[in-house]
């Protein structure tokens, strides 16, 4: 039972590469978001997507973009990594308004 | 601006110790009330929602409760397996579907 599957674990990027974070998940969901996790800071959404075919943007969009591939995949690019782009990112999945969101768990990307 | 406040910030509890963590919201209308436990290089795993003011939810040792402005989540004689960070979220019921989460509580049981 894989719930919701993040690719890579773990990315080390060079300043002004892009990337292209990938999420899967198997339980039927119809939401999927990207969260970043700093530390002394909660997790803040980047982008979600409510349905399949559709995108929004969270708090921090900035330097992001994302693509609801179908109903299972989510994946986040960034374009042109910059160090504040440091993070770790966590991708989730819920049935929709009011159902508790479950997560993966996570891609450690580092920008040197 | 929708707001949550997790205290403490760490917390170190003998075996056996009950204690209680506080989440503290404002929010423009909650729709829920989510806790979350993490562990090092984990993603939060759920372990309860929590709808309106007066409502509790229990799962082994953890019982978690909700008021108007806060929620506790409630250990009872912890055991070091219980050690992680929790985290408190909430759910405005205007805008998008998404979380505002707290920066969360360290919780070590110590043997």
């Amino acid at each position: 039972n894989a719930g919701v599957t993040q690719t890579p674990k773990f990315q080390v990027l060079k300043t002004g590469q892009s990337m292209t974070l990938q999420c899967a998940q198997d339980m039927n969901h119809n939401s999927m978001y990207w969260y970043r996790q700093d530390p002394g800071m909660g997790l803040r959404l980047i982008y979600y997507s409510a349905s399949e075919g559709t995108t929004d943007k969270g708090e921090v969009p900035n330097g992001y973009n994302v693509s609801r591939l179908n109903k299972r995949e989510f994946s986040l690019r960034l374009e042109s990594a910059a160090p504040s782009q440091t993070s770790v990112y966590f991708c989730a999945s819920n049935l929709g308004s009011n159902q508790p969101q479950h997560f993966g768990d996570g891609t450690r990307l580092s920008i040197l | 601006e929708d707001q949550v406040t997790q205290s403490p910030e760490a917390l170190r509890l003998q075996e056996g110790e009950s204690s209680s963590l506080n989440c503290s919201y404002t929010v423009s209308g909650l729709r829920g009330l989510f806790w979350y436990r993490q562990d090092p290089g984990k993603g939060p795993e759920f372990l309860f929602t929590l709808y309106s003011a007066g409502e509790e939810k229990e799962k082994e040792r953890l019982k978690a409760t909700l008021t108007k402005k806060e929620s506790f989540l409630h250990i009872t004689a912890p055991k070091p397996e219980d050690s992680a960070t929790y985290l408190c979220a909430v759910q405005a019921s205007t805008g998008a579907n998404n979380l505002f989460f707290g920066t969360g509580t360290r919780l070590t049981v110590i043997p």
